[in-house]
């Protein structure tokens, strides 16, 4: 079975910084493309970051550039986002998502999310 | 970048047709495939649709998607609403550096 597991979400004070991991199994983690996806409390989806299978091509959203970094260990198959310079509009639940189809582009699966709060 | 605009919500019966729509504000809707998710309340999003009109296995064949350039639009059509189906719906596309989701269409079956 295709499981993702995220970990490392928490209360964090505006400026502060916080790594989330994201386990995978059930899948050859290291041969897919692997995303961030968050959503605020009663908001929508919102697309956070991509990287590619062997980490060399990476993308960001314009609201986390620069401050946030993804990552990936494929021997430990695991995916991680670095967040620095926390804000209180990152608040959100956070999601890892197996980028999908011969062409990518879009996501699935997903995993259950971890949550993280910007909050002094 | 371009932008995916949906209703915020839409109402119908159980047995009904409902059709959510998913406007693409510049370029192409037909240049990047578009994918539809449906999300329940406290649960991950599950995808409904991808590639436009193509339904993973399990999900019923009352869920169907199309696109009409026309009007640079998606759409997503539930026949035989079920109570079951009242969750949001967010449709998504992509280009080459950048994943964009809808606002989301709350979906209520009454």
């Amino acid at each position: 079975e295709v499981q993702l597991v995220e970990s490392g979400g928490g209360l964090v004070q505006p400026g502060g910084s916080l790594r989330l991991s994201c386990a995978a199994s059930g899948f050859t983690f290291s041969s897919y493309e692997m995303n961030w996806v968050r959503q605020a409390p009663g908001k929508g989806l919102e697309w956070v970051s991509y990287i590619s299978s062997s980490g060399s091509t990476i993308y960001y959203a314009d609201s986390v550039k620069g401050r946030f970094t993804i990552s990936r260990d494929n021997a430990k198959n695991s995916l991680y986002l670095q967040m620095n310079s926390l804000r209180a509009e990152d608040t959100a639940v956070y999601y890892c998502a197996r980028e999908a189809g011969p062409l990518g582009g879009w996501f699935d699966p997903w995993g259950q999310g971890t949550l993280v709060t910007v909050s002094s | 970048n371009f932008m995916l605009t949906q209703p915020h919500s839409v109402s119908e019966s159980p047995g009904k047709t409902v059709t959510i729509s998913c406007t693409r504000s510049s370029g192409s809707i037909a240049s990047n495939y578009v994918q539809w998710y449906q999300q329940r309340p406290g649960s991950a999003p599950t995808t409904v649709i991808y590639e436009d009109n193509q339904r993973p296995s399990g999900v019923p064949d009352r869920f169907s998607g199309s696109i009409d350039s026309s009007s640079n639009s998606a759409s997503l059509t539930i026949s035989g609403l079920k109570t079951e189906d009242e969750a949001d719906y967010y449709c998504q596309s992509y280009d080459s550096s950048k994943r964009v989701f809808g606002g989301g269409t709350k979906l209520t079956v009454l």
